[in-house]
């Protein structure tokens, strides 16, 4: 079962615009994860936030959580073409998994 | 530095032939070792998961099974495949206990089942 579940599912913008994508969840985790997949691609992993953390950044990222509300969102600052892609958010509540929603597709205008 | 590789990057296989994935990790040892599949339009799903040599987890009870036979090699195999087989498969490994730092996912291999 998918315990993220990112909103939106597709997102347009226009290159230097921010893009903010959220992903809710369901049980208690350790940490949420965010990922990035090019088309026909692995999946690279960008910002790793723990469940006592409340924000995080990393260059042009900025992630929050919120664990009393079960979501999570990711802020990317003056996006670029290059930032097209689609985006997972992935929570890990066992040791041993990381569980990853449906994905939200990104697409930067030139 | 720690690398992946999984192979081969794309396969077309009949129905009822049989199936073999292979990943291997260099550069770490003791990697939690991972196996997801990518549907159409869909997120990663699950399906084993591996500890340690010869510890296997399987997620979802399907045609596929998986088997870890040295520390830093993770084979993904099935006995006669399915339609349903078809997809994005993903091999990762994680540092052990994860959740510190994120999955390193290799680049995958895309199985069309005709």
């Amino acid at each position: 079962s998918q315990q993220g579940e990112e909103d939106p599912q597709a997102l347009s913008i226009q290159e230097g615009e921010n893009a903010t994508m959220n992903c809710s969840y369901k049980t208690s985790i350790n940490n949420l994860q965010w990922y990035r997949q090019n088309s026909g691609r692995g999946l690279v992993h960008l910002i790793l936030i723990r469940s006592n953390e409340r924000e995080k950044h990393s260059g042009r990222l900025r992630v929050t959580l919120d664990t009393s509300k079960k979501s999570s969102s990711l802020l990317i600052t003056a996006s670029r073409a290059a930032d097209t892609a689609s985006y997972f958010c992935a929570t890990e509540f066992d040791n041993s998994k990381l569980t990853f929603g449906k994905g939200i597709t990104l697409s930067v205008r030139p | 530095s720690q690398t992946i590789h999984q192979w081969p990057a794309t396969l077309v296989q009949p129905v009822g032939s049989p199936l073999s994935l292979e990943c291997t990790v260099e550069g770490t040892s003791n990697p939690n070792l991972y196996w997801y599949r990518q549907a159409a339009g869909r997120g990663l799903q699950l399906l084993f998961y591996s500890v340690g040599i010869g510890q296997i987890s399987s997620e979802v009870p399907q045609n596929l099974s998986a088997s870890r036979p040295q520390d830093r090699q993770f084979i993904l195999s099935s006995k006669k495949l399915l339609l349903s087989d078809s997809g994005f498969y993903l091999c990762a490994w994680s540092v052990r206990p994860p959740g510190t730092v994120g999955y390193t996912f290799g680049s995958g291999t895309r199985l069309t089942v005709v």
